[in-house]
């Protein structure tokens, strides 16, 4: 199994541009996230969906969208990009079907908006 | 104050030593996770705890419930094991991971 695949690795947006960040998981989990990562602090919760159909607001959700058309999809979309969504994000699936579950990350998008 | 706290921030060890990483917590929760994260890598989950001690290779995680306190221990460190350790917690109330902002560890040979 490939778990939790995201794409990009790296991107570099200019001010303005926008882009979508590709999350994939093949684990059947209900349960998908949206993280970003920024430096000294903990990850923070953009997004979330508990299965296809439903999306619902993190912390941090301004500048951001998402959509969730499958279950195994969970694409986050950038509109405006601008400087202060320089980070790192990650994105996360689970599969709550006990009260004690597991997460399983992807392996990061490191982007940069100049 | 952060509702996810973890020392030392940062660690320095030799090869070979008994390292010990603490997370505190001050929301209720129903369960702890222990991840590690190497420089410029993914997430990778260690353990998940809602009571006691598990323990994987030379790796021991312990939580106290009661005490809200949690602690991940490597026994004969090693080079590899450098890389930022995380603890998270899964508020009882939202189900939601509050996450601590990591302990960067490095291992000298």
């Amino acid at each position: 199994n490939a778990g939790v695949t995201q794409t990009p690795k790296f991107r570099i947006l200019k001010i303005g541009q926008s882009m979508t960040l590709q999350c994939t998981q093949d684990m059947n989990h209900n349960y998908m996230y949206w993280y970003r990562q920024d430096p000294g602090m903990g990850l923070k919760l953009i997004y979330y969906s508990v299965g296809a159909g439903i999306t619902d607001k993190g912390e941090v959700p301004n500048g951001y969208n998402v959509s969730r058309s499958t279950t195994e999809d969970f694409p986050l979309r950038l509109e405006l990009a601008a400087p202060s969504q320089t980070s790192v994000y990650f994105c996360a699936s689970s599969y709550p079907a006990t009260e004690n579950y597991g997460y399983t990350f992807g392996s990061g998008t490191r982007l940069t908006v100049v | 104050k952060n509702e996810v706290e973890q020392s030392p921030q940062n660690l320095t060890a030799q090869e070979g030593e008994f390292i010990t990483i603490n997370c505190s917590y001050s929301v209720g929760i129903s369960a702890l996770h222990w991840l590690q994260q190497h420089p410029g890598g993914g997430i990778v989950s260690l353990f998940m705890l809602s009571s006691g001690k598990k323990k994987h290779g030379r790796l021991i995680a312990t939580i106290n419930i009661q005490e809200k306190h949690s602690s991940l221990h490597i026994t004969a460190s090693h080079p590899r094991d450098s890389a930022v350790y995380i603890c998270a917690v899964r508020d009882g109330a939202t189900n939601k991971l509050i996450f601590g902002t990591g302990t960067l560890l490095a291992v000298q040979p």
